[in-house]
């Protein structure tokens, strides 16, 4: 079965660092672009960006480039989406969305919680 | 970069109704449009790519259709179990930008 995995959820403070992870299975994990989603509370869906696990090529929204990093371990079928310094307003869903030409895989996603 | 608007924002039908949402592009994206349904709590599901592909397990009561910048989702017969927020979206290229999303619920 093909499926996307992430991490738990999170509960941090401003300025604190986090890395959520995505780890992909019954499938090629190096050849499919992996992407992220955002989804604020109550709010919409927002493409942050996405990276091919082959070669870690990545590219982001021009929403999300400088304010998240998007890694990828392709040894462990793992990608991760990380932040530097939280702000309360990081606090939503994440998901992580494999690419086959449209996103068709959803991970279950990771709640992030950023509060003071 | 290429904006997606979906109208109405929310509406609400009888079981059995026709359905109709409403996804433009403010430039052409070819036949590279998919749909999304989110139903209340839970995962975004892919429901239809270039424009009118059903994925696979996803009812016939749902089509897709439309060209260039205007798209349209049909739900040809309201179930309960529609009831879901429903996203249109550009896929040919980043960015894969989101439509703003259309609340549907049952009258």
């Amino acid at each position: 079965e093909v499926q996307l995995v992430q991490s738990g959820g999170e509960v941090k403070k401003p300025g604190e660092s986090l890395k959520i992870s995505c780890k992909g299975s019954g499938y090629s994990f190096t050849s499919y672009w992996l992407g992220w989603v955002r989804q604020m509370p109550g709010k919409g869906l927002e493409w942050m960006g996405i990276i091919y696990p082959g070669d870690s090529d990545t590219t982001y929204s021009p929403s999300f480039q400088g304010q998240v990093t998007i890694s990828a371990d392709k040894s462990i079928s793992t990608a991760y989406l990380q932040w530097s310094s939280l702000k309360a307003s990081d606090t939503a869903m994440y998901y992580c969305v494999r690419r086959d030409g449209v996103f068709d895989i959803w991970g279950q996603g990771t709640m992030v919680t950023v509060s003071s | 970069d290429i904006q997606m608007t979906q109208s109405p924002s929310s509406l609400s039908a009888s079981v059995g109704d026709r359905v109709t949402i409403t996804c433009r592009a403010s430039q052409g994206i070819s036949n590279y449009l998919a749909w999304y349904q989110q139903k209340p709590g839970k995962v975004p599901k892919l429901l239809i790519f270039a424009v009118s592909a059903l994925q696979s397990g996803v009812p016939s009561r749902f089509s897709g259709s439309g060209s260039g910048t205007d798209f349209t989702l049909t739900i040809s017969s309201l179930q309960p179990e529609d009831v879901a927020t429903y996203y249109c979206q550009k896929h040919n290229s980043a960015p894969f930008t989101f439509g703003p999303g259309t609340k549907v619920d049952i009258k």
